[in-house]
């Protein structure tokens, strides 16, 4: 399996702007998280989905972010407009399970995204 | 989820055991303790987790107290490329508790 794959892996653009992060998770799992890094504020949760469905996304900063889930292979993460403040790490992972039960959490490699 | 403290950063030759602390003092009943390590530039990685008997797989081991208040992760012979972050998360492990809340984690740099 190639693991969770990001794209783009680098992304650089100017302040408000559009844009989209898409992330494939692990083919069979069921949860998928976006997570975002600073050297301030480190690793966040931003929102993550169960089977399609939003779980929670109270992480999510503010209505210019946005994530949605079409089918079990594809997601998207959106922020419109871009802001400086937005220029982060932004990593993609999934993990399998159910009910009471769930696995470890497999993450991409990241998104540098650059706002100017 | 119950907070942890780890050391900020440790030091571990090429070759010897890295031992990495975590407290989690506060930790509940029905909550594990989690490890993950992130090198340079890379997302984070799964290496092991427990409830409260000690755990070995092909990375590390997971030793926790009788207590659950504190646990060490080993790395039984470090490489240069066990350099990273690593992190201690404790949490539930059920459905709707599925995410992971890092803290600041402990820089470990393996000397060769």
């Amino acid at each position: 399996d190639a693991g969770v794959i990001q794209s783009p892996r680098h992304e650089v653009t100017e302040m408000g702007q559009e844009v989209t992060l898409r992330c494939k998770p692990i083919s069979g799992h069921n949860s998928l998280f976006w997570y975002r890094q600073t050297m301030m504020r480190g690793l966040e949760l931003l929102i993550y989905f169960n089977n399609n469905v939003p779980i929670d996304d109270s992480g999510m900063p503010e209505d210019r972010f946005s994530a949605k889930m079409p089918n079990a292979s594809f997601s998207t993460l959106k922020i419109q407009p871009s802001e400086p403040r937005d220029s982060a790490v932004y990593f993609c992972a999934s993990s399998s399970g159910t009910g009471v039960s769930y696995n470890e959490q497999f993450f991409g490699p990241g998104t540098r995204l650059t706002v100017l | 989820d119950a907070k942890t403290t780890q050391p900020p950063s440790m030091d571990c030759a090429e070759g010897r055991a890295a031992n990495l602390p975590c407290n989690h003092s506060t930790i509940s009943g029905n909550e594990y303790v989690y490890w993950y390590r992130q090198i340079h530039s890379q997302g984070p990685q799964y290496i092991i987790h427990g409830l409260k008997n000690n755990e070995t797989n092909e990375m590390a081991s997971l030793i926790i107290t009788e207590d659950r208040k504190s646990s060490t992760l080993i790395l039984p012979h470090a490489t240069l490329r066990d350099t990273a972050v690593y992190y201690c998360i404790v949490r539930p492990r059920m459905f709707g508790n599925e995410k992971l809340t890092f803290g600041t984690g402990t820089r470990l740099t393996i000397i060769p």
